[in-house]
């Protein structure tokens, strides 16, 4: 079946640290990647997608992605976590059937 | 631009008793989506609307369904609720199909069901 693994349901970085949030896919076809966002009370906010262009996509606020086929992965990164990057982000994939599987979420927890 | 809206924002209902929820996408976007978001699943893919076609159905009992309208505008219907139906119900707007354009969220309707 086909799946979105987000691994870690909450990750806690330093202000200032590496921020990864690992999403990996299972499919042998190159489908469309996206990492979403939902800041507190709100709804979803693209930050990047991924569409067989480049495998390295940039985004908002400065994160960015990497599509690797040999790992289906397509873990999200940011150099240096800021305050405001607390929130939860999903991982979504489309396998090529017309419809977003999205991951369970990881909730990112920035200390100060 | 105004954003997508979803009214009412917060449900409390009983068991056993239905609900309508409603969403006005973005001005010029066709194509609306209803995901379903609880702490334990995820968000779960309900249904998509274009044109006011159903395009595609997730794997939701036949107690959720959902219409749209010319205006664009989609409204969600759950009857004979139960416990398990508490969740976000979050509609989505996109230009084209979700599973490669951008999608904009609404901020959701928070159903709670007694």
């Amino acid at each position: 079946a086909q799946s979105v693994t987000q691994l870690g349901s909450h990750v806690s970085v330093s202000e200032g640290a590496l921020v990864l949030l690992r999403c990996n896919y299972s499919s042998s076809v190159p489908p469309y990647l996206f990492w979403y966002v939902q800041y507190p009370n709100q709804g979803l906010q693209l930050l990047l997608k991924y569409t067989s262009a480049a495998t390295l996509v940039k985004g908002i606020n400065g994160f960015e992605a990497e599509f690797k086929k040999s790992e289906t992965s397509f873990h999200l990164t940011k150099p240096s976590a800021h305050m405001s990057d607390a929130a939860e982000y999903f991982c979504a994939v489309n396998f090529g059937n017309e419809k977003l599987t999205f991951g369970t979420g990881t909730r990112l927890t920035i200390i100060p | 631009k105004a954003g997508v809206t979803q009214t009412p924002r917060y449900l409390i209902k009983t068991r056993g008793q239905q609900v309508t929820l409603s969403c006005s996408p973005i001005s010029g976007h066709r194509s609306v989506s209803w995901y379903q978001q609880t702490p334990g699943q995820g968000l779960q893919f309900l249904f998509e609307y274009f044109s006011e076609t159903q395009r595609n159905k997730g794997n939701f009992p036949g107690r959720f369904s959902g219409r749209q309208f010319s205006n664009s505008r989609s409204e969600m219907n759950v009857s004979t609720l139960e416990l398990g139906d508490s969740a976000l119900y979050l509609c989505a707007s996109s230009m084209g199909p979700p599973s490669y354009n951008e999608q904009f969220f609404g901020p959701g309707t928070r159903l709670t069901v007694l």
